[in-house]
């Protein structure tokens, strides 16, 4: 059973416009997001993260938004470029009050592309 | 800074052998985490090592096995090769144990294929 899923296996959008990626977990014991983009033949390169307490993080042109009730979280590009062309995977982890985690539980990733 | 490292790049390997697989943490770094990427299952984890010990496992057999060095310095075994086990094999390193708020930092990953 997959507990983050991201339902959209690619999303084409255009420079310049908003790129939204969707992701939505099951496992109410996730407590922290996080977002990793990957090139081909590249290990995935950390984004941004969300810890659950928070609903809206920002870094530069990336935003995540996290709704906890919904157990849903989504990646804004804006403005997308064209170095944004990549496959970004969703992750999360549920953290254990007596200190570590779980490994990363990853989605099967959205294969963003960026329309000239 | 030098970034993960995994060594071998590429690997062909038959049914029923065994494989070795290593992994160099960026430098300071003290985790390591093994992940198996396949177009079906996606990405999954399979175990983290910190200070040389087992901290955390994925639901994987016995057949994948992993160990750390006192460098942080990391190997990962599959015992007797499956069609299945064909995958890209990464590793990831951070600073401190375990992956929430923990930033973790992926090799470019070690392709195996079993023929």
């Amino acid at each position: 059973d997959q507990q983050v899923k991201q339902n959209s296996p690619s999303l084409s959008v255009q420079e310049g416009r908003i790129s939204i990626l969707n992701c939505d977990y099951t496992n109410s014991m996730f407590d922290y997001f996080l977002w990793y983009k990957k090139y081909p033949a590249e290990g995935p390169t950390f984004l941004i993260s969300i810890s659950s307490i928070k609903d809206k993080n920002e870094d530069g042109r990336f935003t995540v938004f996290l709704n906890k009730s919904a157990k849903h979280l989504s990646l804004h590009i804006v403005p997308s470029q064209p170095g944004d062309s990549a496959v970004y995977f969703c992750a999360a982890s549920a953290y254990y009050s007596g200190g570590g985690a779980d490994g990363l539980t990853f989605g099967k990733g959205t294969h963003l592309i960026i329309q000239p | 800074k030098a970034g993960v490292t995994q060594t071998p790049r590429y690997l062909i390997k038959t049914r029923g052998q065994q494989v070795t697989l290593s992994c160099s943490p960026i430098s300071g770094h003290r985790s390591v985490s093994w992940y198996q990427q396949t177009p079906g299952q996606g990405l999954q984890f399979l175990f983290e090592y910190f200070s040389e010990t087992q901290r955390n496992k994925g639901n994987f057999p016995g057949r994948f096995s992993g160990r750390q060095f006192s460098n942080s310095r990391s190997e990962m075994n599959v015992s007797t090769l499956e069609l299945g086990d064909s995958a890209l094999y990464l590793c990831a390193s951070s600073r401190d144990l375990g992956t929430a708020y923990n930033e973790q930092f992926f090799g470019p990953g070690t392709r195996l294929t079993v023929l």
